[in-house]
């Protein structure tokens, strides 16, 4: 059973960083590229980013609006993937999802989900 | 805001057909497919349909469909059941901004 597991969320001051961690298990991780998607407080989602597989090169594309400020990794042999997020701003509070593509490469959001981790940034 | 635009709100009485529009570009449902996602309270976002041919994954009603049409999309509930009531999520890959975008999100209620 393909289960993903978020964690790391937490209060965390404005300017400072957080990392973010998606533990994943039922499948082979290495062959799947990861998504992260948020969704503020009574907002609809927003797309994060996402990390292709090692295979296709480990790339990560982003949204403008973390672009600069936040980074996916993945590290293949303990099936985790993360988002560090760097120079936090209040806007960044959400609820923090992660995703197993379809594939290893193109970034399609798919079937299997985190339950999510709350990221309140406040002073 | 979002690229893609859907109806605030949906409604109808049990056993009818409810649709959500999803209104894009020719750099988004133009020329990617079209995933739609149904969000209940509290919980992670699920995939309902998805891919060139509007699959739904296993274990989605067939009461659920998509289709597209140019720069549109469009999410059918027929049959609509007191579970159905959630919000609902267009989304697709946008070349220009070289990034995934949500619709706005529709809040259907029964």
């Amino acid at each position: 059973e393909v289960q993903l597991a978020e964690s790391g969320g937490g209060l965390v001051q404005p300017g400072r960083s957080l990392r973010l961690s998606c533990t994943a298990s039922g499948f082979t991780f290495v062959d799947y590229a990861m998504t992260w998607v948020r969704q503020a407080p009574g907002k609809g989602l927003e797309w994060v980013g996402f990390i292709r597989s090692t295979a296709y090169g480990g790339t990560a594309e982003y949204a403008a609006s973390v672009k600069d400020r936040f980074t996916i990794s993945r590290d293949d042999s303990k099936s985790i993937a993360y988002l560090q997020m760097n120079s936090l701003k209040t806007e960044d509070t959400a609820v923090y999802y992660c995703s197993r593509n379809p594939s290893g490469f193109f970034p399609d959001v798919g079937v299997y989900w985190g339950p999510g981790t709350l990221v309140t940034v406040s002073s | 805001q979002s690229v893609l635009t859907q109806p605030p709100s949906a409604s109808g009485t049990p056993g009818q057909r409810v649709s959500i529009s999803c209104s894009g570009s020719s750099s988004n449902i133009g020329s990617n497919t079209v995933n739609w996602f149904q969000q209940l309270p509290g919980t992670a976002p699920k995939l309902l349909i998805y891919g060139t041919q509007n699959q739904r994954p296993s274990g989605v009603p067939d009461r659920f469909s998509g289709s597209k049409s140019g720069t549109s999309a469009s999410l059918a509930i027929s049959g609509l059941q007191s579970e159905d009531e959630a919000d609902y999520y267009c989304a697709a890959w946008d070349d220009s901004l070289n990034s995934y975008v949500f619709g706005t999100g529709t809040q259907v209620s029964v």
